[in-house]
């Protein structure tokens, strides 16, 4: 098994570049996946393979990998992107952990 | 199109039993594994494990092996999270999910609210 960690929080003001990690030592050999989930809904995939975006995801979602970090960056932060952000990823065994989450606060 | 429905919300007591499900329609129900997901209440998503409908083959997280069983039906295109005796930390909403090589889980159900209390 592994570990992702996430920040419990970020805030950020409408308009602005909002910036969330996701680390663990098996991110290097192991694609990354976001999702974002707002209250009440089931989880929406925005990012895939570490940069990749579904059709019909905002353009302004970006995914980056370096290293043992992978961030979802949000650029031109709408009201509507407030929610809950997890990171997922999957080992060669088949087997997939959440990050912890990080609940994103627009101003 | 890919759907996903899930059974409708359960209250159960401390040491029952039950097992709740995942319909699926719209794909090859045998060519792509299934996922569970536990979400507490006000807390974050955790991976619980994963059945591949073609040959019942599973996977689980170490935190829920043991603990809960995952199995699939393809006659039905249904796969199933069952519980031999509930506790009282099991009341979580608890999502399936599909998973693809590409995509990882893309498609949800709506998620199953179950309740466990005396």
């Amino acid at each position: 098994s592994f570990d992702l960690t996430q920040p419990p929080s970020v805030s950020v003001s409408p308009g602005q570049t909002a910036m969330i990690t996701c680390s663990g030592d098996a991110l290097p050999m192991q694609f990354s996946y976001w999702y974002q989930q707002k209250p009440g809904q089931a989880p929406l995939l925005v990012i895939y393979k570490d940069h990749e975006r579904p059709s019909g995801i905002p353009e302004r979602f970006s995914g980056s990998s370096s290293g043992t970090t992978v961030t979802l960056t949000i650029s031109g932060v709408q009201a509507e992107d407030e929610a809950d952000y997890y990171c997922l990823s999957t080992d060669s065994a088949g087997t997939s952990v959440f990050g912890g989450g990080t609940k994103l606060t627009v101003l | 199109e890919v759907q996903l429905v899930q059974s409708g919300a359960e209250v159960r007591k401390p040491g029952e039993s039950l097992r709740i499900s995942c319909e699926a329609s719209g794909y090859n129900f045998s060519n792509y594994w299934i996922g569970w997901v536990r979400q507490m209440p006000g807390k974050g998503l955790e991976w619980m494990g994963i059945v591949y409908p073609g040959d019942s083959e599973t996977r689980y997280s170490p935190s829920f092996e043991g603990q809960v069983i995952i199995s699939a039906d393809k006659s039905i295109t249904t796969a199933y999270l069952q519980w031999n005796s509930l506790k009282a930390s099991d009341t979580a909403m608890y999502f399936c999910a599909r998973y693809g090589y590409t995509y990882a889980y893309a498609y949800w159900g709506q998620g199953t609210l179950v309740t466990v209390s005396s």
